[in-house]
């Protein structure tokens, strides 16, 4: 069975960092894409950035390029997702997805608030 | 980017009736490959989004015949026959044909 547990949200004051992580099991996480995509709260569905098996490839929405980093390590199936100088903007629950978007975790909700 | 146009924004359906909510793109959604990657999802109350319908019309993995999916190029349609009460939420379209993938704004349906 499939699983992603998502981890390391919170309340965190604009222009810090917060790093999340995506925990998988149940499939051969090294040989799928990954994705982190979000969901401000009461609003829909926003891709934020996504990865490819090995690592080497990274794509980013533009609100967040240059202030977010997606990543993995196939070592221990975990995807992450660093978000630096964060924003007001930004707060959302945030869910890592499977390549085909065919499996979700239960999310994480991230607060930017000071 | 895509953009995809959901209607209606909300639905009211009697409990054993039919529901039918479309999504329309700015753009085809037919890939180079041939496929066309639009999906349905479902986000039941305090739940993280599942997927109903792969590619057009595929039933996703335990997902009843109840629903089904059609259309192509740039109008689609997913419909709920015989509405149950685990049904109810928030349907949401999404492309991943083209970069970057894009989702529907949702149509929320409830239950007579």
């Amino acid at each position: 069975e499939v699983q992603l547990v998502e981890s390391g949200g919170g309340l965190v004051q604009p222009g810090r960092s917060l790093k999340l992580s995506c925990a998988a099991s149940g499939f051969t996480f090294s040989n799928y894409g990954m994705h982190w995509i979000r969901q401000a709260p009461t609003k829909g569905l926003e891709w934020v950035a996504s990865i490819s098996p090995s690592g080497g490839s990274t794509y980013y929405r533009d609100s967040v390029k240059g202030r977010f980093t997606i990543s993995r390590d196939n070592a221990k199936s975990t995807l992450y997702l660093q978000m630096d100088s964060l924003r007001s903007e930004d707060t959302a629950t945030y869910y890592c997805a499977t390549d085909g978007i065919d499996y979700w975790g239960q999310g994480v909700m991230v607060t930017v608030s000071s | 980017d895509v953009v995809l146009t959901q209607t209606p924004v909300s639905l009211l359906i009697s409990l054993g009736g039919q529901a039918s909510i479309s999504c329309r793109s700015s753009q085809s959604l037919v890939h180079s490959n041939g496929n066309t990657y639009l999906h349905w999802y479902l986000q039941k109350p305090g739940q993280s989004p599942q997927l109903l319908i792969y590619q057009v019309s595929n039933r996703f993995s335990g997902i009843p015949d109840r629903f089904s999916g059609s259309g192509s190029g740039t109008d689609f349609t997913l419909k709920i026959s015989r509405v149950e009460p685990e049904d109810l939420g928030v349907y949401y379209c999404l492309q991943r044909t083209h970069n970057p993938l894009t989702f529907g704004s949702g149509t929320k349906l409830e239950i007579k």
